[in-house]
């Protein structure tokens, strides 16, 4: 079974700061790692993925993520918070290979608060 | 630019009443998915349709059913609401082998 971790439930950064939302994942197989992110009162809005090649993943709105294989992570960063990136953020595994419908599987969700 | 719209944002229903959530896409897309939200838990998947027809249980289909007649709307039904099952639904769509969801922006479902 494939799951996914965000251990904080909440992340607070000053604007002006670097920021890092945590993900690590458990899978059998290599996998295919997501980055969504919710505003307020809105649907999820794809942000970037790891599929191969490069493990530094550069996505929309300047925020990057690194697949590090060895330690199960995919972390999301960004150099400097900007106090419009308060959201809500999800990270998410798919294993290409596992036959069958290949399921998504979704973590539980990282609320981003940049204070100004 | 795909758009995914789902029929109410809001949603009230009481205890018992035959609930319908619609949600249509216009990318043509052979894949979509319901999902609901719930704090702490995520985005868990109810149903999902790979095709016009075609529909398979997700992880907690128990207590809904789902509908696709036409390829571009993928409905979600709750035969009997319960206040359990008071939530956000999300609807996504996806092109077969795809690798990026496209999503509603959300149904949120009050049952009193």
């Amino acid at each position: 079974a494939q799951s996914v971790a965000q251990p904080e439930d909440q992340v607070n950064v000053a604007e002006g700061n670097p920021l890092t939302v945590k993900c690590t994942y458990s899978v059998s197989g290599n996998p295919y790692l997501f980055w969504y992110v919710q505003y307020p009162n809105r649907g999820l809005q794809f942000l970037l993925k790891y599929i191969t090649g490069d493990n530094l993943v550069k996505g929309s709105y300047g925020f990057e993520a690194e697949f590090n294989k060895s330690q199960t992570s995919f972390h999301l960063k960004k150099p400097s918070a900007l106090v419009s990136d308060s959201a809500l953020y999800f990270c998410a595994v798919r294993v290409p290979d596992s036959g069958g419908y290949q399921k998504v599987t979704f973590g539980t969700g990282t609320k981003l608060q940049v204070i100004p | 630019d795909v758009k995914v719209t789902q029929s109410s944002r809001y949603l009230v229903k009481r205890t018992g009443e035959k609930v319908f959530l619609e949600c249509v896409q216009d990318m043509d897309h052979e894949n979509m998915f319901w999902y609901r939200q719930d704090p702490g838990l995520g985005l868990r998947l109810i149903y999902f349709s790979y095709d016009v027809k075609m529909k398979e249980k997700g992880d907690i289909p128990e207590g809904y059913s789902v509908s696709r007649e036409k390829k571009e709307r993928f409905s979600l039904i709750l035969e009997s609401a319960s206040t359990n099952q008071t939530s956000m639904y999300l609807c996504a769509s996806r092109l077969p082998g795809g690798d990026t969801q496209y999503f509603g922006p959300g149904t949120r479902l009050t049952v009193l």
